[in-house]
């Protein structure tokens, strides 16, 4: 069965600290695998993208890792800020077929002053 | 830039009645167009997707329905809704099967 799980729910941490958040996924085949950020009442922003070859990728305090093998991703924020508060949505794409997205259901992140 | 539109932010709608919700995009041509839906605590569900005018695939059998009248506009309707239509409703844009995908600021339905 395609899907994907994150983890955890939620978290809550505190402004300037890191934090790192999971995702495992069972879709096959593979094509890429993305992480949104989604504001409360907003469409989700893209973060990264990464397809199965590559192992990191970084979008500014925004590090994402990807191993293809055990169907594992990470996403990992640095000095955290107030704004960071969020959901994060891990989403697998098969390639094959448009369309053919699997999103997980989002890690509640908040960032407390 | 490229830039995409969609209305209203809020709907409170009696259970029965009509839907129409719509989306445009600006900047580009041909994209590809989809709704999603996200219900509270649930991963975003694929709705309808196109890849171009008049062509509609629809994912999950239900009680909505797509049409895409011109290139940048794709509408979400329904005749009659249902209680378990309310749901966060996102148009979203991208170039390619694997490109990412361009959201917009999306739709709270309440179906009442």
């Amino acid at each position: 069965k395609n899907q994907v799980e994150q983890s955890p729910q939620s978290l809550i941490i505190l402004e300037g600290k890191n934090c790192t958040l999971q995702c495992n996924y069972t879709v096959s085949p593979f094509s890429n695998l993305r992480w949104y950020k989604q504001d409360t009442g907003r469409g989700p922003v893209s973060l990264t993208i990464m397809t199965f070859s590559e192992n990191t990728k970084s979008n500014g305090r925004y590090t994402a890792t990807l191993d293809a093998d055990t169907k594992q991703s990470s996403l990992h924020i640095t000095a955290s800020q107030l704004s960071d508060s969020a959901s994060y949505i891990c989403v697998a794409d098969r390639g094959s077929t448009l369309g053919r997205l699997y999103f997980g259901r989002g890690t509640q992140l908040t960032v407390w002053p | 830039s490229q830039t995409i539109h969609q209305w209203p932010a809020t709907l409170v709608q009696p259970v029965g009645s009509p839907l129409s919700l719509e989306c445009t995009v600006e900047g580009t041509s041909n994209p590809n167009l989809y709704w999603y839906r996200q219900a509270a605590g649930r991963g975003l569900q694929l709705l309808f997707y196109s890849v171009g005018i008049g062509q509609i695939s629809s994912e999950v059998p239900q009680n909505l329905s797509a049409s895409r009248p011109q290139d940048r506009q794709f509408i979400l309707s329904s005749k009659k809704l249902l209680l378990s239509d309310s749901g966060f409703y996102l148009c979203a844009w991208s170039g390619s099967a694997n490109e990412k995908l361009f959201f917009g600021s999306g739709t709270q339905l309440s179906v009442l």
